[in-house]
């Protein structure tokens, strides 16, 4: 199975800051890497597929790249609506795995 | 607007059995694979079992092979996860999630609300 591993597991900021989420791949994936936002009590929300291409509705400030194995999440300029966890999940091969999360919280 | 809702957890002993269920509209139900995804309290996402649009095809994780059943019934437009052998492991909020093909494809997208199991003496 192909491991995912996130970096930070856990990040503080404030609003307006640019951040970055990275997850690596334990072996090469293409760009078959997805984001999902997962917030309190809810479902997760599938935010970027395809290392970079955004969901509808999903706000420009968001954005993927990467290929291979190493991939990144930025997020612009946070708004309050973006503390959330973050999960990165490869759909190379079965069984799709997802990263252990980066919880982003408020400073 | 797609809708996708979860019914049938609760709390079971070791060993124990339970049955899922997912009722979905505002899609053409037969045309996706759907699938079951789990989160374990603090942990990530762990995709479960998928099933193709026709119930012909279908995934399992080694997690749970031999001892959860996924299927669905499509005059019915819902999916089932029958669960058998109930583990301590196996507590999770278990979510259901549309395919965006008739096969699975690994993305996931929307899930329902989730439902939660809690396997426990």
């Amino acid at each position: 199975d192909i491991q995912m591993t996130q970096s930070p597991s856990s990040l503080s900021a404030s609003v307006g800051d640019r951040v970055t989420i990275t997850c690596r791949a334990s072996q090469s994936i293409n760009r078959y890497l997805n984001w999902y936002q997962q917030k309190p009590g809810k479902a997760p929300k599938l935010l970027i597929d395809a290392a970079s291409s955004l969901q509808s509705g999903v706000p420009s400030r968001f954005s993927g790249s990467g290929s291979g194995t190493d991939f990144t999440l930025t997020i612009s300029s946070l708004q309050p609506e973006d503390f959330a966890t973050y999960y990165c999940q490869e759909s190379y091969s079965t069984p799709y795995t997802f990263g252990q999360g980066t919880k982003l919280e408020i400073k | 607007e797609v809708q996708l809702l979860e019914s049938g957890g609760g709390l079971v002993q070791p060993g124990g059995s339970l049955r899922l269920s997912c009722a979905a509209s505002g899609f053409v139900f037969n045309s996706y694979a759907m699938s079951w995804v789990r989160q374990a309290p603090g942990k990530g996402p762990e995709w479960v079992s998928g099933i193709s649009g026709d119930g012909l095809s279908i995934y399992s994780a080694d997690s749970v092979k031999g001892r959860f059943t996924i299927s669905r019934d499509n005059s019915k437009n819902t999916l089932y996860l029958q669960m058998n052998s109930l583990r301590a492991e196996d507590t999770a909020v278990y979510y259901c999630a549309k395919g965006v093909e008739y096969f699975w494809t690994g993305l996931f997208d929307p899930w329902g609300q989730g439902t939660l199991v809690t396997v426990s003496s």
